[in-house]
């Protein structure tokens, strides 16, 4: 089954202690990006990558880093997380090179920092 | 000014009413537009992408407006499975950073 998942769905943790979301993709997709979700905000994109090794960033990318050395695996690092990461966040991943360049997103993980 | 704008609604419609959503955009070299569907604390999933010829599938219709930089979605005889945040996003030419409003909530009731 084609498909978009993340590790872990649900986070408690504390300000500092560094965490590590992973997602990873079997659709063989170019474009991967995160997104985190508030409320009232939308969503909104952190990072993207076009490629193995290329990555850049989206509209909100302090405080996070991300990766890409496997076409199939992005994951998002919080290298010292702090209240304001509390979100929903979102990977997601697009085929290049097509009409389309729909956004397969995967379930989300709901991260909590105290 | 947000790049895409949506009204947060609610709109709370009765099963079988006819509804349609607008969103703006402000970037006028705007290539591609959909419309996702997300689901409350589930991930957005594609509804429909939007052409300028508009599209229809089913009960959906999705039309652009280039000349006024909107496009809309019309809802037929809605359904309470039809209760949703609907998502417009929309990605510049050569960019691959798109653009999500903030939504468009729909409630459906008896």
């Amino acid at each position: 089954e084609a498909q978009v998942t993340q590790n872990p769905r649900y986070l408690i943790t504390v300000t500092g202690k560094k965490l590590t979301v992973t997602c990873s993709q079997n659709m063989n997709h170019e474009y991967m990006s995160w997104y985190r979700q508030d409320p009232g905000l939308g969503l909104r994109q952190i990072y993207y990558s076009m490629n193995v090794e290329v990555t850049d960033k989206g509209d909100v990318p302090e405080g996070y880093k991300v990766s890409r050395k496997e076409k199939r695996n992005f994951p998002l690092i919080l290298e010292s997380p702090s209240p304001n990461q509390t979100s929903l966040y979102f990977c997601a991943s697009t085929p290049l090179g097509q009409d389309t360049d729909t956004q397969y997103f995967g379930p989300g993980t709901r991260l909590t920092v105290l | 000014r947000k790049e895409v704008e949506q009204d947060p609604g609610p709109f709370n419609v009765p099963e079988g009413a006819t509804v349609a959503f607008n969103c703006t955009y402000s970037n006028s070299a705007s290539q591609s537009f959909f419309w996702y569907r997300q689901d409350c604390r589930k991930e957005p999933k594609l509804l429909m992408s939007v052409y300028s010829s508009g599209n229809e599938d089913g009960r959906f219709t999705a039309q652009l407006n280039r000349a006024s930089q909107y496009i809309s979605l019309l809802i037929r005889d809605s359904k309470l499975s039809d209760s949703a945040t609907y998502l417009c996003v929309v990605t510049s030419g050569g960019s691959y950073i798109p653009t999500f409003g903030r939504g468009t909530s729909l409630i459906v009731h008896p």
